[in-house]
């Protein structure tokens, strides 16, 4: 059975903190690993990751994979309070239809 | 483009009870999917499509029903609704020449009582 599980399951920092998220997988035919924010509704696409050791960086948040030990990481500089939220790491392990969610990281970022 | 639309936004149905969640993508994306999001367990795949009157089954299909007519649409029944069926719905579709990216709607919180 597929599984991916993230770690911390939440954390509290302050603003101005880095932060690193984790995620790790156990699935058959890996294709691709999805990172997604959620804060009150819908998730929201962050990265798509492929290919191992290739940061993807976007502003303050960046994110890398690591095929052979089968994890991946989402980092989070300068924290702000909007980047409250759950974290959710999804891997795509086939047709689109074969998406595995982690069970998410919640991230609260205080003044 | 709307995106990916969902209605209701809440409902309340007592044991028993049928309806249908709707979901439209204006975005001519072939796949869509529903998923159920409870405290603890993540997103769970309940159905999906990936083209008009095509549909299959996810991880967690027992009491719900979907059908997919057009592209644009890709409702989802609860035939006989169960407090077990609590839940927060998402519909997504997805660009699979953007690389399976998936937009999802805002969502529907259903309660079952």
């Amino acid at each position: 059975e597929d599984k991916v599980v993230q770690s911390p399951l939440s954390l509290v920092v302050h603003e101005g903190d880095t932060v690193t998220l984790n995620c790790s997988y156990e699935v058959t035919n890996f294709r691709s690993l999805l990172w997604y924010k959620q804060e009150k509704k819908a998730p929201t696409f962050l990265f798509m990751l492929t290919s191992s050791g290739i940061e993807k960086k976007s502003g303050r948040l960046s994110s890398i994979l690591d095929k052979k030990e089968l994890f991946s990481i989402l980092n989070i500089t300068a924290t702000q309070t909007g980047d409250s939220a759950v974290y959710l790491c999804v891997i795509n392990t086939g047709t689109a239809s074969k998406l595995t969610f982690g069970t998410g990281t919640r991230l609260q970022v205080t003044l | 483009n709307a995106g990916v639309t969902q209605t209701p936004k809440f409902q309340v149905l007592k044991t028993g009870q049928s309806m249908t969640l709707q979901c439209a993508q204006d975005m001519n994306h072939e796949y869509m999917s529903w998923y159920r999001q409870d405290p603890g367990m993540g997103l769970r795949l309940i159905h999906y499509s990936v083209g008009a009157g095509i549909t299959d089954q996810g991880e967690v299909p027992n009491g719900y029903n979907v059908s997919r007519s057009t592209t644009e649409d890709f409702p989802l029944r609860l035939l006989s609704a169960a407090p077990s069926q609590t839940s927060v719905y998402f519909c997504a579709s997805t660009d699979f020449t953007s690389g399976y990216e998936q937009y999802f709607g805002p969502g529907t919180r259903l309660t079952v009582t």
